[in-house]
């Protein structure tokens, strides 16, 4: 059965500190893998996906399917990165997603 | 555009008693999937409709079901609510190809109690 890990709860860093969030997979083949944010007060949204491998506001992920690990980061985080984030695996049909259980990021002054 | 739009916002409802969720996609989009959000937790699958029908089904039970009209905005029903219904239900829509991104509403909040 497919599942996304995100171990960490909540991540506290400060202004300009790196950011990793951690995302690991269980799934046979090869997936494709997502990292949805919500804003506070805001709907779920896309933020990236990994067969795009594009930047977003400055966020990156990379796909290693050795660790199966698709973990988000960005080297300076922005007070306005402060969301939830969530990783997400699409099974079945592409648009079935299976969410991790989400990490708070929290970037503080 | 609006975007995806979910009724009601909020919904209390006593346990035993049926609920009907509604949702209507993004402008152009086909497809509607529904997902159940428990506090702490990230949104679970329930089921995915395309041309009215249901495509494909997470794990919840026959209590769960679902409707996708020909304007393509959908339906949840939930029957014989428990306490443990209590979350926020989320809509999605998407093109049929799944490799376009979903977009989400703003949820619905069933509280049972």
């Amino acid at each position: 059965a497919q599942r996304v890990t995100q171990p960490e709860k909540l991540l506290s860093v400060f202004k300009g500190a790196p950011v990793e969030l951690k995302c690991n997979y269980s799934y046979s083949g090869s997936p494709e893998l997502f990292w949805y944010v919500q804003y506070s007060r805001q709907r779920l949204q896309l933020l990236l996906r990994h067969i795009s491998r594009e930047s977003i506001k400055g966020f990156t992920a990379d796909l290693n399917k050795g660790e199966t690990s698709f973990h988000l980061k960005k080297p300076f985080a922005q007070e306005e990165d402060s969301a939830m984030y969530y990783c997400a695996l699409p099974g079945g049909t592409a648009s079935k997603l299976t969410f991790g259980t989400g990490t708070r990021l929290q970037v503080t002054l | 555009d609006a975007g995806v739009t979910q009724s009601p916002t909020h919904l209390i409802k006593t346990r035993g008693q049926q609920v009907t969720l509604r949702c209507s996609p993004k402008s152009g989009h086909d497809t509607v999937s529904w997902y159940q959000q428990a506090l702490g937790q990230g949104p679970q699958f329930i089921f995915q409709y395309y041309e009215e029908e249901e495509r494909q089904r997470g794990n919840f039970p026959d209590r769960f079901s679902g409707h996708q009209f020909p304007n393509y905005s959908s339906e949840l029903n939930v029957n014989a609510l428990l306490l443990g219904d209590s979350a926020l239900y989320l809509c999605a829509s998407s093109y049929s190809d799944g490799l376009y991104e979903q977009y989400f509403g703003p949820g619905t909040r069933l509280t049972v109690t």
